[in-house]
């Protein structure tokens, strides 16, 4: 069964506060994600990682950036975090030929104060 | 530019009713397309999808979905809905030509399900 986990369910930060969000993945997948949820917007795309060290903007990149050193861990960055920042953040990884098979991870609900 | 619609920002159902929550999608070419699930304070699970073949696909919990290509709709449905059912619903496509990266989500539809 594959696990997408994702280092903490509710985080609370401050403005201004460096913010690290982790995603690890058990299924040695290619392909991770980053989106964000918003109520009334879906989920959008920050980044994503076709394989380590490999990185590409999504739709909305700005305030955000991302690491890939291991296959199995997806690092979303928030370097100086805002309060339009506040979301529910999901990450998600599948092999890179299969389409039908992206998993996600529960989320994690980001407050920024 | 390439798109996925959900009209309906709720759908109300009574338990035992059959469900229809909809789904338009434009983008070039052939899409795959892609129902999603979300119960409270968890991720989103596969339900379904259409790559190929017959436009009746089957999916997960009893759910289904109907490919339209003239309609460019791709309605989910299922006979009788359960209060479990009650969740958030996401339809995505891959678009044609789409690179490694994304899949294009709709904004979701709160399906609730009363007893």
């Amino acid at each position: 069964d594959v696990k997408v986990t994702q280092s903490s369910r509710y985080l609370v930060k401050r403005t201004g506060e460096k913010v690290f969000l982790e995603c690890v993945q058990d299924m040695d997948h290619e392909n991770m994600f980053w989106y964000r949820q918003d109520p009334g917007l879906g989920l959008r795309l920050i980044y994503f990682s076709y394989d380590v060290k490999m990185k590409e903007k999504g739709d909305i990149p700005e305030g955000y950036s991302v690491s890939r050193e291991k296959k199995e861990r997806f690092s979303l960055i928030l370097e100086s975090a805002s309060t339009n920042q506040t979301s529910m953040y999901l990450c998600a990884s599948r092999p890179p030929d299969r389409w039908d098979t992206q998993y996600f991870g529960p989320g994690t609900r980001l407050t920024v104060l | 530019a390439q798109s996925v619609a959900q009209p309906e920002d709720q759908v109300n159902v009574a338990e035992g009713n059959p469900l229809t929550v909809k789904c338009t999608y434009s983008v070039s070419g052939n899409p795959y397309l892609f129902w999603y699930v979300q119960y409270p304070n968890r991720g989103l699970q596969f339900l379904l999808k259409y790559i190929t073949g017959d436009n009746l696909v089957k999916g997960s919990y009893g759910f289904e979905a109907e490919f339209n290509k003239s309609q460019t709709s791709f309605h989910l449905k299922k006979p009788s809905a359960l209060v479990s059912d009650s969740a958030l619903y996401f339809c995505a496509v891959r678009p044609y030509g789409g690179s490694q990266g994304n899949l294009i989500f709709g904004k979701g539809t709160k399906l609730s399900v009363k007893p």
